[in-house]
C-alpha cells in the first residue's frame, strides 16, 4: 500500500456521461498530481495541485476537470470525453511540489470510453 | 520529452543481480537522477534517487558515473517480483515544481 488510493478501479462510460475520478491520500502531503497513461505511451502529467490550489495544467482539453477541495482530496470530472481518451489515469502526492519530493502513486483508474 | 535513454527490455535469472543502465548525457549540474518502477496495473512506485553520489538503500543500489552522463541501478538478488518496466528520470526545478518527465523505461523479466 503507497498511503494514495483511487477508486473506481475501473470505469466505462459512454462519450455523453459524466463521471469522476476520485484520489484520497493518508499521508500528509500537500502536492497531488493527476496523469494519464496511454497504451503504448509514457506518462503524461496533467495537473499539478499545491496546498489546494492549481499550480499547473498541461494543456489539457476542458473535459477533463479537477478539483480539489481539501489536501486530501483530489477529483478528475470526466465529460463528453472521446474514445482516444481511453486510458490509466494515475494520482500522486508528494510532501511539497518542490525539489526532492518523492512521488507516490495511487494503483490508478482504468477508464474506457464507449 | 524524457532526457534519458535506456534499453527497451533485459532479461534476468532470479536470484542474480540485475544491472539496469541509464544515459543521460544532457544532465545539468543540479538535476537528480531518479528511479522509479511500474509493476503490471499498479501505479509507479518510487526506487531510488541520487545527484553524483553512488546511494545503496534497502531496495537497490545507484551508480552514477563520474562525468555524471550515465547510471545503473542495481537490484542484487532479483526476484520473481522485480519484474516490471523500470524508468529512469532527470529532473530538476522548473517553475517551482519538480517535474517527473517518464520516458518508455526498461522492461526487466526477472526468469525462474
Amino acid at each position: 500500500e503507497t498511503g494514495v488510493t483511487q477508486t473506481p478501479r475501473h470505469l466505462v462510460m459512454g462519450m455523453t456521461n459524466k463521471k469522476s475520478l476520485k484520489c484520497e491520500q493518508h499521508l500528509g502531503h500537500n502536492a497531488m498530481y493527476w496523469y494519464k497513461q496511454s497504451a503504448k505511451k509514457p506518462l503524461e502529467l496533467m495537473f499539478v495541485y499545491s496546498l489546494e490550489e492549481r499550480v499547473e495544467n498541461n494543456s489539457v482539453p476542458s473535459r477533463f476537470s479537477p478539483e480539489c477541495p481539501n489536501s486530501s482530496h483530489l477529483f478528475l470530472h470526466l465529460h463528453t470525453l472521446q474514445p482516444e481518451d481511453s486510458a490509466l489515469y494515475l494520482c500522486a502526492s508528494s510532501q511539497d511540489r518542490g525539489f526532492g519530493n518523492i512521488q507516490y502513486f495511487g494503483a490508478g483508474t482504468r477508464l474506457s470510453v464507449l | 520529452d524524457a532526457k534519458t535513454t535506456q534499453p527497451p527490455s533485459m532479461d534476468c535469472a532470479e536470484g542474480r543481480a540485475a544491472n539496469l543502465p541509464c544515459n543521460h548525457s544532457t544532465i545539468s549540474g543540479n538535476e537528480y537522477v531518479y528511479w522509479y518502477r511500474q509493476i503490471h496495473s499498479q501505479g509507479p512506485q518510487y526506487i531510488i534517487h541520487g545527484l553524483k553520489n553512488n546511494e545503496t538503500n534497502e531496495m537497490a543500489s545507484l551508480i552514477i558515473t563520474e562525468d555524471r552522463k550515465s547510471s545503473t541501478l542495481i537490484l542484487p538478488h532479483a526476484t520473481l517480483r522485480d519484474t516490471a518496466v523500470y524508468y529512469c528520470i532527470v529532473t530538476g526545478l522548473q517553475g517551482g515544481s519538480e517535474k517527473l518527465v517518464f520516458g518508455k523505461g526498461t522492461k526487466l523479466t526477472v526468469n525462474p
